[in-house]
């Protein structure tokens, strides 16, 4: 079956760096996407995988490994704002190319 | 370049009640998507259109639930009659085709946050 497993709830200190991962179980893989959601608002695209390897983009970073079903997201320097849910989801070609969505991660910077 | 439009912004219902939301996708996406959000969970889809066909309802309860994108731009959900499950943000989304040179990455409007009592 597909499925998406990413940790409920993270805490970090600003100035610091978090490591969020995310694994996932689909038949079909065809890119994984992170998106930041702010509470109350809506999700914002942050960045895709498709290939192995890391992508990096100013203070954030995403990593994927397709042989391990795992992705994660590096967030760098973080700041108050960084606060926020952070979603990740899979682009599966077995389910018409449709997101396959985690719950999400909470992560709250402390200062 | 405009975003995704929603409205409204809050809704508040009583039980058996009827809903409408309405969404103005982003200029030239074909796709249109409406999510269900219930806190604390992530998107769930209800319906994808392509133009003004659609994709996959495969997850719209049809029993209450109704969406429409007549014309291929705007479209419009509507519950009917509510039930105190369907409280939850419902989210517009579009995209352009995925192709070779973009990821087909979606676009949200700020949502649609339903309240039914």
């Amino acid at each position: 079956g597909q499925n998406i497993d990413q940790p409920t709830e993270m805490t970090a200190t600003e100035g610091a760096i978090v490591q969020i991962n995310c694994t996932y179980q689909t038949s079909g893989f065809n890119g994984l996407f992170w998106y930041q959601q702010h509470a109350g608002e809506a999700p914002t695209f942050l960045s895709y995988n498709v290939l192995d390897g890391l992508e990096e983009k100013g203070r954030f970073s995403s990593f994927l490994s397709r042989s391990k079903g795992y992705s994660y997201l590096l967030l760098k320097e973080l700041q108050m704002k960084d606060s926020a849910s952070y979603l990740c989801a899979v682009r599966d070609r077995d389910s018409n190319y449709q997101l396959i969505w985690g719950a999400g991660t909470k992560l709250i910077i402390k200062p | 370049e405009a975003g995704v439009a929603q409205s409204p912004r809050y809704k508040i219902i009583e039980k058996r009640q009827s809903v409408a939301f309405w969404c103005n996708p982003i200029s030239g996406h074909a796709t249109l998507y409406w999510y269900q959000q219930i806190l604390g969970q992530g998107p769930k889809l209800l319906i994808q259109f392509q133009n003004n066909g659609v994709v996959d309802d495969s997850q719209l309860p049809k029993d209450r639930f109704s969406a429409e994108r007549l014309k291929g731009v705007d479209s419009t959900l509507k519950i009917q009659p509510a039930k105190l499950e369907d409280s939850a943000v419902y989210l517009c989304a579009s995209s352009l085709a995925r192709d070779s040179t973009n990821t087909g990455e979606l676009f949200f409007g700020e949502g649609s946050r339903l309240t039914v009592l």
